[in-house]
């Protein structure tokens, strides 16, 4: 089954430690997207990624990194410059044109 | 900005019952508007896209209406179920592709048996 797969589901970090998220998709999609989401908010936009070896910021991307070496790959690095990196982290795909976009499941970081 | 209200934050309903949840933005120029599913702990499911140049779009029991003019969008239940709870979400993409995609905050649907 075609689909994105987000690990681990659950991730507990010591603050001031770098920690990296991984996405993968089977989907055969160009676009990746991550996301985060905080209790009351909608979805902000982290990075996104249109094509392999290309990326751009979103509306919130101090203190995280990525990379785009496969089509398939999309991983979030979250790094100790955050400074609320809790939350629900989701990553995303979408195909050419006037495409709906697809979740993996998420990752809920916990940093104490 | 464009900004993307959703109201109610959460409804309660019995089973069986057709409901609305509404949708606003505040900038009619939009390339799409899209509705998600979203279960406790979960990734956001896809359930309709409309198209600027659309009206409305049907899946099933589920029915989502767009008007651009007035910054609308409502997503009809028929029927609900309990299967039905969850968390809707809508997105309006301001350009073309999904990196412009600004979401609401979403209402909490509870379909009682």
């Amino acid at each position: 089954d075609g689909g994105i797969t987000q690990s681990p589901k659950y991730l507990f970090r010591k603050e001031g430690q770098n920690v990296t998220l991984s996405c993968e998709q089977n989907l055969n999609h160009d676009a990746m997207y991550w996301y985060r989401q905080d209790p009351g908010q909608g979805l902000r936009l982290i990075y996104y990624s249109q094509i392999v070896n290309d990326f751009q910021k979103g509306d919130i991307a101090e203190g995280y990194s990525v990379s785009r070496e496969k089509k398939e790959s999309f991983p979030l690095t979250v790094t100790s410059a955050q400074k609320n990196p809790t939350a629900f982290y989701l990553c995303a795909s979408s195909g050419q044109g006037n495409s709906p976009l697809h979740f993996g499941n998420g990752t809920r970081l916990t940093v104490t | 900005k464009q900004e993307v209200t959703q109201i109610p934050a959460a409804l309660s309903v019995p089973e069986g019952e057709n409901l609305v949840l509404n949708c606003s933005f505040t900038d009619s120029a939009i390339y799409n508007l899209q509705w998600f599913r979203q279960d406790p702990g979960k990734g956001l499911t896809s359930l309709l896209l409309i198209q600027s140049s659309q009206r409305e779009q049907t899946s099933g029991r589920l029915n989502a209406s767009l008007d651009k003019s007035s910054g609308r969008s409502t997503l009809y239940i028929a029927a609900s179920q309990p299967g039905d709870s969850a968390t809707y979400l809508c997105a309006v993409s301001t350009q073309g592709g999904s990196e412009k995609l600004v979401f609401g905050k979403g209402t909490k649907l509870t379909v009682n048996p």
